[in-house]
């Protein structure tokens, strides 16, 4: 059983470019998390989704960013305009969706993002 | 408000034991997680509190208070392979919330 796919691994972009990054839950799993890794710091929540629905977007800044979770095809989280402070490790995690405690998060190997 | 308090780092010495604490205040709570992460890598999952008490596994174990809002995650019989980061994570309404983690480096 595949685990949380993730890709790209790394991705280079300019300023004000857009960076789309992209989560396969593992099988079965209905419901997509990200989070944001700044370096040397602890993952922030961004956001949670269930397929075509998104559950709680509480993490996520106002503006440039946007996530969603089609019925078919992988989650994408997408920045646009991208600036320095953008850079970061992106990690998605999914669930069944019967809650943590019943099933524990297992998260993808992340999206380094770098802006230039 | 969300807090979740860990220490930044610690250090221990091969074959030891160490313990890592956590404290939290949450405006809600499902359970409280442990999990580690190498440099560079994804976090993995170790272990996690719903009720008060100790829950072991093999090495690791972790204990939780609700009613202090405190965790540790002990550590026995340390390997150099366990030097990372370990993050204490607090279920908030179906999500994770995660303390800025503290890093363990083993020396031989």
């Amino acid at each position: 059983n595949a685990g949380v796919m993730q890709n790209p691994r790394h991705l280079v972009r300019r300023r004000g470019q857009e960076a789309r990054l992209r989560c396969s839950p593992m099988k079965g799993h209905s419901h997509v998390y990200w989070y944001r890794q700044l370096p040397e710091e602890g993952l922030k929540f961004m956001v949670y989704l269930q397929k075509e629905n998104i559950i709680d977007e509480s993490g996520m800044p106002k503006e440039r960013f946007s996530a969603e979770f089609p019925k078919e095809g992988p989650s994408i989280l997408r920045i646009q305009q991208v600036v320095r402070g953008d850079s970061a490790a992106y990690f998605c995690a999914s669930s069944p969706g019967y809650g943590t405690v019943l099933s524990p998060l297992h998260f993808g190997n992340g999206t380094r993002l770098t802006v230039t | 408000g969300q807090n979740i308090d860990q220490p930044t780092e610690m250090t221990a010495t091969e074959g030891a034991i160490v313990q890592i604490n956590c404290t939290y205040q949450t405006s809600g709570f499902n359970g409280l997680f442990w999990y580690q992460q190498h440099a560079g890598e994804a976090p993995t999952f170790l272990s996690y509190n719903v009720l008060d008490g100790l829950e072991e596994k093999g090495r690791f174990s972790s204990f939780l208070s609700r009613s202090k809002g405190y965790s540790y995650l002990l550590l026995k019989e340390l390997q150099m392979k366990d030097s990372a980061s370990y993050l204490c994570a607090v279920d908030n309404t179906d999500k994770l919330i995660f303390g800025t983690g503290t890093r363990l480096q083993v020396f031989p």
